[in-house]
């Protein structure tokens, strides 16, 4: 199975800030990541879809990157409605797993 | 726009099975992959299995010789049963759409939460 891991798993930001947040795989997964947000008692939303493309309707402010094993998040100025818990995803293979979360609330 | 509704019991007791039902609204059931995927309480996620409209399916290692997941076309509904469960089984569950070849899940339910308790 691939293992993801996340960091940091949780940090604190002020609104406007630029949020950078590191996904990585235990091995290869070319570019198949996908990163979701998830608010407290709600499903998860789909952000961005192999690793660069965004989902439909998910604000500019949100981009990823990254290729093989390495994959970044950012969010270029933090809003209000961003607080919440976000979380990576391989689709390269199955069993399909996702990362720890990394939480963001704020400071 | 696409939605999925999860159905069945809150509580289940230890030992029997647990079973739901996503019901698929504002589009077919056919050419999608359908995916069962829960959460402990304050956990991350876990992917459960899914399977296609043709009925394939690929499942958890974790949790293979307990879960059997089905699909009911004529319905829009899938459906997951997973069998002897323990309080580790306590999760939120959700249903999801899974994209063909890149299985990127793009539509949720709201998930359900199922307790293990006597």
């Amino acid at each position: 199975d691939i293992q993801m891991t996340q960091s940091p798993s949780s940090l604190s930001a002020s609104v406007g800030d630029r949020v950078t947040i590191t996904c990585r795989a235990s091995q290869s997964i070319s570019r198949y990541l996908n990163w979701y947000q998830q608010k407290p008692g709600k499903a998860p939303k789909l952000l961005i879809y192999a690793a660069s493309s965004s989902q439909s309707g998910v604000p500019s402010r949100f981009s990823g990157s990254g290729s093989g094993t390495d994959f970044t998040l950012t969010i270029s100025s933090l809003q209000p409605e961003d607080f919440a818990t976000y979380y990576c995803q391989e689709s390269y293979s199955t069993p399909l797993t996702f990362g720890p979360g990394t939480k963001v609330d704020i400071k | 726009q696409v939605q999925l509704q999860e159905s069945g019991p809150g509580l289940v007791k230890p030992s029997e099975t647990l079973s739901l039902t996503c019901t698929v609204s504002g589009g077919f059931i056919s050419s999608f992959y359908w995916n069962w995927i829960r959460q402990p309480p304050g956990k991350a996620l876990e992917w459960i299995g899914f399977i296609s409209y043709s009925g394939s399916t690929n499942y958890n290692p974790s949790l293979k010789s307990r879960v059997t997941i089905s699909v009911d076309t004529s319905k829009n509904q899938f459906s997951l049963k997973l069998s002897s469960v323990t309080a580790a089984d306590t999760a939120v569950y959700f249903c999801a759409r899974g994209t063909p070849t890149t299985m990127i899940t793009d539509y949720w339910g709201q998930g359900t939460l199922v307790t293990v308790s006597s």
